[in-house]
């Protein structure tokens, strides 16, 4: 079975402060990892994307990979009101992705 | 920026009718993927889809399921003898190659059956 565990939140943050969300997964043979948005009633937007160990970032938002850990994470800096979203961590091996149910984030103005 | 284009935005159906839910990928994308999301859910893989044939399906995939590329352009999802656990969003997403390359992701078919 092929499994990503997401804290589910909700995740309250004050704007300006840094969110930090993670994401767990069973798959061994993973390959790349995706970080997507998704608003209420609304599709999956890709945030990140990262498929070596450490650290990439992208203007407020890093990823991170520790594939020894089985564990992916996601910071936002300088969060805004606008990020207030649910945050989905996707795993994916050989076309087979998988989503975490994701984590609600409020960023509190 | 190329999107991927999903139709219809909404599809109502009776139980136990057929389905086609549309999708036209971004033209230079070469792999093809569908999802659905039950409402509160999480998003579930159900298909991906290169060189006119299944690359790789999840165990939701079964034979009330089937998907084609009858054309250059769209990509479809034929979902048989719907059930009211069929209700769902559907979504469609392209990416330009395996091995993981980054998918984009439609705007979804919200299908209620009834």
């Amino acid at each position: 079975q092929k499994e990503v565990e997401q804290n589910s939140g909700p995740l309250s943050v004050p704007e300006g402060a840094i969110a930090s969300l993670n994401c767990t997964y069973s798959d061994r043979g993973s390959q790349s990892f995706f970080w997507y948005r998704q608003y209420s009633g609304k599709s999956p937007e890709l945030i990140m994307f990262i498929y070596s160990n450490g650290d990439k970032e992208d203007g407020r938002f890093t990823a991170q990979l520790n594939k020894a850990s089985q564990y992916v994470s996601l910071l936002i800096r300088d969060s805004q009101p606008s990020d207030s979203a649910t945050y989905l961590c996707a795993v994916n091996n050989n076309n087979d992705m998988r989503f975490g149910a994701g984590t609600r984030l409020t960023v509190k103005p | 920026e190329p999107e991927v284009t999903q139709t219809p935005s909404h599809q109502v159906t009776q139980m136990g009718q057929e389905v086609i839910l549309r999708c036209v990928p971004i033209s230079n994308h070469l792999y093809f993927y569908w999802y659905r999301q039950i409402l509160g859910q999480k998003v579930e893989f159900l298909v991906s889809f290169y060189n006119n044939e299944i690359s790789e399906k999840s165990e939701i995939f079964d034979d009330q399921f089937s998907v084609e590329r009858p054309d250059g352009s769209n990509f479809t999802l034929k979902i048989r003898s719907t059930k009211l656990e069929d209700s769902a969003m559907y979504f469609c997403a392209s990416s330009t190659g395996t091995g993981g390359q980054p998918q984009h992701f439609g705007d979804g078919t919200r299908l209620s059956i009834l």
